[in-house]
């Protein structure tokens, strides 16, 4: 199965901050990464779609990139809202796998 | 917009069965992928499968042999049973509607997600 690994698994930072999370997939799955959003007590939201397509009503400032088995997700100027947990996924593969998430908090 | 929310027992028994039921509101549940996905507390997101409004299923294949998924397109509901349930399935348990564009697909919307706690 393809496994999927964040880092790193938890970062500080402050408001306006510029914050990159990374995902590496086990093998190459093009792009067929999905990035979430997840704050405490809630559901994931879809941030971005096919590694670089960002989910409609989702602010500029979150973007993706990569392919192959190397991702990013970049916050441009983080946001208090943004304090959050994020899980990248593979979608190469049926069985969908998920990243083990990214906890960005406050600085 | 589409709307998902999980029903069920709470609480379950070792050994016996989970059963959930996720209900889709505010459109179709016709020519989609329904997933079911779940996280202990504290944990990551672990994907269980999939159902098509056909009834054609995919599992993950690590609970493969204790899952059954089943649609009733009638009242805009899919199900979800897990068998011989421990301690480790206890989990904060999502549905979820799977897009699709060009080949690509994700997980969009969710339901808010609802707990089963695995106890005697």
């Amino acid at each position: 199965d393809i496994q999927m690994t964040q880092s790193p698994s938890s970062l500080s930072a402050s408001v306006g901050d510029r914050v990159t999370i990374t995902c590496r997939a086990s093998q190459s799955i093009s792009s067929y990464l999905n990035w979430y959003q997840q704050k405490p007590g809630k559901a994931p939201k879809l941030l971005i779609y096919a590694a670089s397509s960002l989910q409609s009503g989702v602010p500029s400032r979150f973007s993706g990139s990569g392919s192959g088995t190397d991702f990013t997700l970049t916050i441009s100027s983080l946001q208090p809202e943004d304090f959050a947990t994020y899980y990248c996924q593979q979608s190469y593969s049926p069985s969908g796998t998920f990243g083990g998430g990214t906890k960005v908090e406050i600085k | 917009q589409v709307q998902l929310q999980e029903s069920g027992p709470g609480l379950v028994k070792p050994s016996e069965t989970l059963s959930l039921t996720c209900t889709v509101s505010g459109g179709s549940i016709s020519s989609y992928y329904w997933s079911w996905i779940r996280q202990p507390a504290g944990k990551g997101l672990e994907w269980i499968g999939r159902i098509y409004t056909s009834g054609s299923t995919n599992y993950n294949p690590s609970l493969k042999s204790r899952v059954t998924m089943s649609v009733d397109t009638s009242k805009n509901q899919f199900s979800l049973k897990l068998s011989s349930v421990t301690a480790a399935d206890t989990a904060v348990y999502y549905c979820a509607r799977e897009e699709s564009s060009s080949d690509y697909n994700w997980f969009d919307p969710w339901g808010q997600g609802t707990l089963v706690t695995v106890s005697s």
